[in-house]
């Protein structure tokens, strides 16, 4: 019954190869959320989609990009990964955003950069 | 530093109630949240406050809010193992679209 499914679980990519993250939703959710978490560090969010309309957070490397292909998918796309990339990624989605929208986590890819 | 801060450890036996706490500094928080991670898992909603709220209940949790000292704590009645896993606080603010800034959480450990 996974909601929001994240593939693959662990991803070992090597230093400047890009590599690619995906996450699947059956809510028919609008909103769909990247978060970048580090060991023992806050979730940290890197950008979210509105429908189609994407929305990056200010501080998010160039080197990380997003695609929706629908509303169902959701693509994180790290052109030339660094070591200090490796990180768990988590996808989130809620229905509209807004005041008090319940978030909706997949279990995560957990990213080695050799 | 960071918005929203979180001890990073706690050992509790089971039986005994576990009490979490978090500190925030935006006072314009609309809502604040515990979610759950367990190993291997995504962040799961737990509960949440309105920040006009100063007590929630819910079965074995009891969130409190103290707006003026800006804390909120997450206390777990009975705490059995199966709560042992990593605590999020997390607020969500009206001019940062209600996007939610998290804790580096809380790693609650039970033991027997």
């Amino acid at each position: 019954d996974a909601m929001v499914i994240q593939n693959p679980r662990y991803q070992v990519t090597q230093f400047g190869k890009p590599v690619t993250l995906s996450c699947s939703q059956t809510l028919n959710h609008n909103v769909m959320y990247w978060y970048q978490q580090k060991s023992s560090q806050a979730p940290k969010l890197l950008f979210h989609y509105y429908d189609k309309d994407f929305n990056n957070e200010a501080d998010t490397p160039d080197n990380f990009q997003s695609r929706r292909p629908n509303t169902s998918f959701c693509f994180l796309d790290i052109r030339s990964p660094g070591l200090g990339d490796a990180a768990m990624y988590l996808c989130a989605t809620s229905k509209l955003g807004g005041a008090n929208e319940k978030l909706f986590f997949g279990s995560g890819t957990q990213l080695s950069v050799l | 530093g960071e918005d929203v801060e979180q001890s990073l450890f706690l050992s509790v036996r089971e039986g005994d109630s576990s009490v979490i706490n978090c500190t925030y500094t935006d006072s314009s928080s609309t809502y604040l949240y515990w979610y759950k991670q367990e190993p291997g898992a995504g962040l799961q909603l737990l509960t949440y406050i309105f920040s006009n709220m100063d007590m929630k209940q819910d079965q074995r949790l009891t969130v409190l809010l103290n707006k003026k000292d800006k804390h909120l704590s997450l206390r777990i009645a009975d705490t059995q193992t199966g709560d042992s896993a990593i605590y999020f606080c997390a607020e969500s603010i009206r001019s940062n679209d209600y996007k939610l800034s998290f804790g580096a959480g809380t790693t609650v450990t039970v033991r027997a």
